[in-house]
């Protein structure tokens, strides 16, 4: 049973470009949350999707940010026209249930917008 | 903000010690806590949890004590390890997402 896999590990992307962020959540997993983390702080929640549906966003920025979790396929959140402040590492975790439950993580990806 | 912050962003322990992490919380409501654990350029990784109706839990040379009076969480590890050394985050769990605090960096000296 794999874990949860993001893609790509690491991403480069200049200025103005759009940046593609991929998560897998583990099996049988139909929560998914995207969190922001900056180097030696914690992790900001950006929001909570579950199968075609996005629960909660209230973490996300309004502009240039959006999420989705399409019914076959991974979660992808995408940052449009990125600006240096993008650059962060993004994780995904997924859950088997929506609360009081344990939330598994995957490896981020870090993005570096030049 | 965050709802939930740690009162030391940096502890250095001795191999051999025993660490104590602790963590504030500020909703009363919460009812589920996790501690993780991050390695460099990991994800955080479940250590343990807890549940509001439990003060105590125990696992492998890991103690979680839940104060909810004054809400305050934390984490004890015993014989501290170098494989220990990593950011230490809690995270309360609300409604249906984690709240995260800054974390601790955990530093074991041998």
């Amino acid at each position: 049973n794999a874990g949860v896999m993001q893609n790509p590990r690491h991403l480069v992307r200049r200025r103005g470009q759009e940046a593609r962020l991929r998560c897998s959540p583990m099996k049988g997993h139909s929560h998914v949350y995207w969190y922001r983390q900056l180097p030696e702080e914690g992790l900001k929640f950006m929001v909570y999707l579950q199968k075609e549906n996005i629960i909660d966003e209230s973490g996300m920025p309004k502009e240039r940010f959006s999420a989705e979790f399409p019914k076959e396929g991974p979660s992808i959140l995408r940052i449009q026209q990125v600006v240096r402040g993008d650059s962060a590492a993004y994780f995904c975790a997924s859950s088997y249930q929506k609360t009081n439950t344990e939330a598994f993580f995957g490896q981020g990806t870090r993005l570096t917008v030049v | 903000g965050e709802s939930v912050g740690l009162h030391l962003p940096t502890l250095s322990v001795q191999e051999g010690d025993n660490s104590i992490i602790n963590c504030a919380y500020s909703n009363s409501a919460s009812d589920y806590f996790i501690w993780y654990k991050q390695e460099s350029g990991k994800g955080p990784q479940f250590i343990i949890d807890i549940r509001s109706n439990m003060d105590k839990r125990q696992g492998q040379r890991v103690t979680v004590l839940l104060n909810k009076t004054v809400k305050h969480l934390s984490l004890q590890i015993a014989a501290t390890q170098p494989g220990d050394s990593a950011v230490y985050f809690c995270a309360e769990n609300m409604a249906h997402d984690m709240r995260f605090g800054a974390g601790t960096r955990l530093t074991v000296k041998p």
